[in-house]
């Protein structure tokens, strides 16, 4: 079975500054995808960032990168450069036929 | 590209009564998913399409729950009595067969009073 485990429920930084929600899965598979998707209050989700798991470069988008760790499990996502408009819910989630979703991170961001 | 859209997106029912919810997907993706967030936790996946084929059902959450994609198209997510439990935000997704991530629509929130 494939888990993923967001251990921060909540997550808070300033306007400017660079925050990192951390993200750790477990699965079978050998090949597989990792995203970040974001939520804003009573809107759609939206995907911020994927990687492969075969890639070993970690994948950027802007002012969003990750850091995949694939022996640990372990995919975060880094924020730099916060903005107001970065306050959502972040979900980390795994391929398979469907998406795997974390309970996901609420970050709020402070001017 | 329009996005994908999701109607109603609020419904209100009385317990014991059936809804449907409609789901049009980016129009060149031929794979279309459901899931259903409950509040406070991420989407829990139902089932999913790739165009008319319904490929895993197992996961709806009672025979109670139904979908279909009859021309490979627009997706319904029906819910037959409905119960005070199954209040939640109803997700449809979609996506290509070649990549895995997919695209959300903004929800349905049902309310079953």
């Amino acid at each position: 079975a494939q888990t993923v485990t967001q251990s921060q429920p909540e997550m808070s930084v300033q306007e400017a500054e660079t925050v990192t929600l951390s993200c750790t899965y477990d699965t079978s598979e050998s090949d597989y995808y990792l995203f970040w998707y974001k939520q804003p209050p009573s809107r759609q989700m939206i995907l911020v960032i994927r990687q492969e798991a075969y890639k070993q470069q970690n994948a950027t988008e802007n002012r969003f990168s990750v850091n995949f760790q694939k022996a640990a499990k372990s995919f975060s996502l880094k924020i730099s450069d916060s903005q107001l408009g970065d306050a959502a819910m972040y979900f980390c989630a795994l391929s398979g036929y469907a998406l795997n979703f974390g309970k996901g991170t609420s970050l709020l961001v402070t001017p | 590209d329009t996005g994908v859209s999701q109607n109603p997106r609020h419904k209100i029912t009385k317990r014991g009564q059936n809804v449907t919810f409609r789901c049009d997907p980016i129009s060149e993706h031929n794979r279309l998913y459901w899931y259903r967030q409950t509040l406070g936790q991420g989407p829990e996946f139902l089932t999913y399409f790739q165009n008319e084929a319904q490929l895993e059902k197992s996961r709806l959450l009672s025979d109670r729950f139904s979908a279909e994609r009859p021309k490979g198209s627009f997706s319904t997510l029906e819910i037959q009595r409905t119960e005070q439990g199954d209040s939640a935000m109803y997700l449809c997704a979609s996506s290509t067969s070649l990549a895995y991530e997919q695209y959300f629509g903004p929800g349905t929130r049902l309310t079953v009073t």
